[in-house]
C-alpha cells in the first residue's frame, strides 16, 4: 500500500540554525499539507499546497517557513533560523483529489532545537 | 470548520466492543464527519467518513444521529493495537480549504 514518507525521522539542530524537513506523498497525490504537534500539544495545521503554490497557511506559518515542491515527488518544508518554540512532530499528508479527500499522514519528524 | 465535543478518555477490554461519542450540535448540511485516529509516536490515520447514513468499513463503524448532532464511532471488536486517540473532525465539503482541525479527541485505553 502506497505511504507518505518523511526524512529525517529526528532532527536536532541549534537555535538560529536552518532545517529542511523532507517528505515523500504518495505519487498520484495533488493535495500537500504540513502539521506539527508540540509535546503533549494538539495537532496544528500549518500550510496546504495545491498546483505548486501555497492555497492556505495558518498563523504558526510566519516568514521563518517556507515550503516548496522542487521536483515530482518530494515536498520540504524549511524554517530558515529555528526558536525552541520549534521544537515538536512535524508531520506531512497528503490527499489525491478534493480538498475533503482523505489525508494520508507520513510518520513524522521529531524536530529538537537546543 | 464547526466544533465537535469528545470525552477526553475511554477505557474498553480487549475483544469488547468500543463505542465513542462525537457531538456536533452546530453542524451544517454541507458538513461530512470525519474520524482519524493516532496511535503513540505515529501520524494521525484516516479511520472512516460520512455524511448521513451509517458507514461500515474494514477498520469501524460510524453510526450518525438522525439529526446529525452526534456521531458514533464503533470498534466491534478492540484489539491492544487500538488503543490511540481519536479525533472527530467535521469538514465542509465546500469548503476551500483542505485542512483538518484537530481537537484533543479521546484518549482510549485497551486493557488485555
Amino acid at each position: 500500500e502506497p505511504e507518505v514518507t518523511q526524512t529525517p525521522s529526528h532532527q536536532v539542530t541549534q537555535m538560529g540554525q536552518e532545517v529542511i524537513l523532507r517528505c515523500v506523498p504518495i505519487s498520484n497525490h495533488l493535495y500537500f499539507y504540513w502539521y506539527r504537534q508540540i509535546l503533549g500539544q494538539k495537532v496544528e495545521f500549518l500550510v496546504s499546497f495545491y498546483n505548486n503554490e501555497i492555497s492556505e497557511k495558518s498563523e504558526i506559518f510566519d516568514d521563518q517557513f517556507s515550503v516548496e515542491r522542487p521536483d515530482g515527488s518530494n515536498f520540504t518544508l524549511k524554517i530558515r533560523s529555528t526558536k525552541l518554540e520549534d521544537s515538536a512532530m512535524y508531520f506531512c499528508a497528503s490527499s489525491s483529489g478534493e480538498y475533503t479527500d482523505t489525508q494520508y499522514f507520513g510518520p513524522g519528524t521529531r524536530l529538537t532545537v537546543l | 470548520d464547526a466544533k465537535t465535543t469528545q470525552p477526553n478518555s475511554m477505557e474498553s477490554n480487549e475483544e469488547e466492543p468500543v463505542h465513542l461519542p462525537c457531538n456536533h450540535s452546530t453542524i451544517s448540511g454541507t458538513d461530512y464527519i470525519h474520524w482519524y485516529r493516532q496511535l503513540p509516536s505515529q501520524g494521525p490515520e484516516y479511520v472512516i467518513h460520512g455524511l448521513t447514513s451509517n458507514v461500515n468499513n474494514r477498520m469501524a463503524s460510524l453510526a450518525i444521529a438522525e439529526d446529525r448532532k452526534s456521531s458514533t464511532l464503533i470498534l466491534h471488536r478492540a484489539t491492544l493495537r487500538d488503543a490511540a486517540v481519536y479525533y472527530c473532525i467535521l469538514r465542509d465539503v465546500q469548503s476551500n480549504t483542505g485542512k483538518l482541525i484537530f481537537g484533543q479527541g479521546t484518549t482510549l485505553q485497551v486493557k488485555p
